[in-house]
């Protein structure tokens, strides 16, 4: 059973306009959700995260949304850059359980064209 | 700092071989996690290591696979023997407790076993 899910497995758009990431979860007892960038034959790298407590977290052109009522995060990215061609994960954790363990996404495939 | 380095990058082993995957976390990370990527089921913890000490090998899908790290700067995960469905991307990432979920991921090692 997918806890996290990503129903797109790939998204294009066009460079300098916004890419919009989405990601659903099924656990109610995740507090914490975290997206990572990966580039073909490397590993992810982290990206940004969100806690439960907050509904929005900006990072330069990164901001993540939360919606803890319907389960459902989403990741904008704005303006669009070619180089921002990766794979998107989502991932989320339960913070106070004792556990590092991160549950991910299956990703999505961002192309930026130019 | 070099990042977190695992090795080989790529193994490739005829089933029933023994298998042993390597792993450098960056110094100064206590926690350190295995995790393998599939196409089928994306991207799933095996086993994470705190201060040296398994914490969770829940992932860890058969008594084939075997890990350790006996210092906090080397683990390796072992398959033995090895089948055809082992063949996946394995990651080692490595994070410290300041920022447990902002793990880093090494380049991965491609695992093919025919």
């Amino acid at each position: 059973d997918q806890q996290v899910k990503q129903n797109s497995p790939s998204l294009s758009v066009q460079e300098g306009r916004i890419s919009i990431l989405n990601c659903d979860y099924t656990n109610s007892m995740f507090d914490y959700f975290l997206w990572y960038k990966k580039y073909p034959a490397e590993g992810p790298t982290f990206l940004i995260s969100i806690s439960s407590i907050k509904d929005k977290n900006e990072d330069g052109r990164f901001t993540v949304f939360l919606n803890k009522s319907a389960k459902h995060l989403s990741l904008h990215i704005v303006p669009s850059q070619p180089g921002d061609s990766a794979v998107y994960f989502c991932a989320a954790t339960t913070s106070g359980a004792g556990s590092y363990q991160l549950t991910f996404g299956k990703g999505t495939k961002l192309s930026v064209i130019p | 700092d070099a990042g977190v380095i695992q090795s080989p990058r790529h193994e490739v082993t005829e089933m029933g071989q023994e298998v042993t995957l390597r792993c450098k976390p960056i110094s100064g990370h206590n926690s350190l996690f295995w995790y393998r990527q599939t196409m089928m089921r994306g991207l799933e913890l095996l086993i994470y290591f705190n201060n040296n000490v398994p914490i969770d090998d829940s992932g860890m899908p058969e008594d084939r696979f075997s890990a350790k790290m006996p210092n906090a700067s080397f683990s390796t995960l072992k398959i033995q023997p090895s089948e055809p469905r082992d063949s996946a991307v394995y990651f080692c990432a490595s994070s410290w407790t300041g920022t447990p979920y902002e793990q880093y991921f090494g380049p991965g090692t491609r695992l093919t076993v025919t």
